[in-house]
């Protein structure tokens, strides 16, 4: 139950476009679809924001999109805005059942 | 709407053991599995457990396996973790969630605080 690989940190300014990697193993986002991201500011709980690895929850803006390829995921926000920094985690689905999360990514909006 | 609430952090000394539970409101309990999730301080989430619908399965990260238990009471809505031979390092916010399928946590309660000290 290894951690997945995030960039510990990412950042860009207003209406541009960052994208978040986060890099498995072939146990977990190499097998599966189920990779979820979630996005958590400081002292609140998380929120989702991707599931299936492309899917957007009702009510989660369409600036927020998904993608996989081999055993990496991306997370990418296009038209970035104030509001969108802060923290985004990763997590899969693994073969024992278990989920693994990523090691979180801060984002800062310059 | 779905409400998730986490009660029982406390300050407990090393070895010592705690019990968290996290209330359900809002949706069918009994239809959901539901995770516990933790978050150290200044760290990242970390997947703790899960237990299916009615409680007969469950799975453990490896580093809480033979010293955490999950359960469920349905019939009183709430999720359980029995958390025991606790270290130092099991010092963290845990959260309680709601798995919607698809290995997505649709819900989050708000979180408990558990520090381990001395």
């Amino acid at each position: 139950q290894s951690a997945l690989t995030q960039p510990a940190s990412v950042s860009g300014s207003p209406g541009q476009s960052i994208t978040i990697s986060c890099t498995g193993a072939s146990s977990d986002v190499g097998s599966y679809n189920l990779v979820s991201w979630y996005q958590q500011y400081p002292g609140k709980a998380p929120d989702l924001m991707i599931y299936e690895g492309s899917k957007r929850p009702s009510g989660v803006s369409n600036r927020f999109s998904g993608s996989k390829s081999g055993n990496t995921a991306s997370l990418t926000i296009s038209g970035l805005q104030a509001e969108d920094e802060a923290d985004y985690y990763c997590c899969s689905y693994a073969t024992s059942g278990a989920w693994v999360f990523g090691g979180g990514t801060k984002l800062t909006v310059l | 709407e779905v409400h998730l609430v986490e009660s029982g952090g406390a300050l407990v000394q090393p070895g010592g053991s705690l019990r968290l539970s996290c209330a359900a409101s809002g949706f069918t309990f009994s239809s959901f599995w539901m995770h516990w999730v933790r978050q150290a301080p200044g760290k990242g989430l970390v997947w703790v457990s899960r237990i299916n619908s009615d409680g007969s399965d469950t799975i453990y990260a490896d580093s809480v396996k033979g010293r955490f238990t999950i359960s469920r009471d349905n019939a009183k809505n709430t999720l359980y973790l029995q958390m025991n031979s606790l270290r130092a390092e099991d010092t963290a916010v845990y959260y309680c969630a709601r798995d919607a399928q698809s290995a997505r946590a649709d819900y989050w309660g708000q979180g408990t605080l558990v520090t381990v000290s001395s």
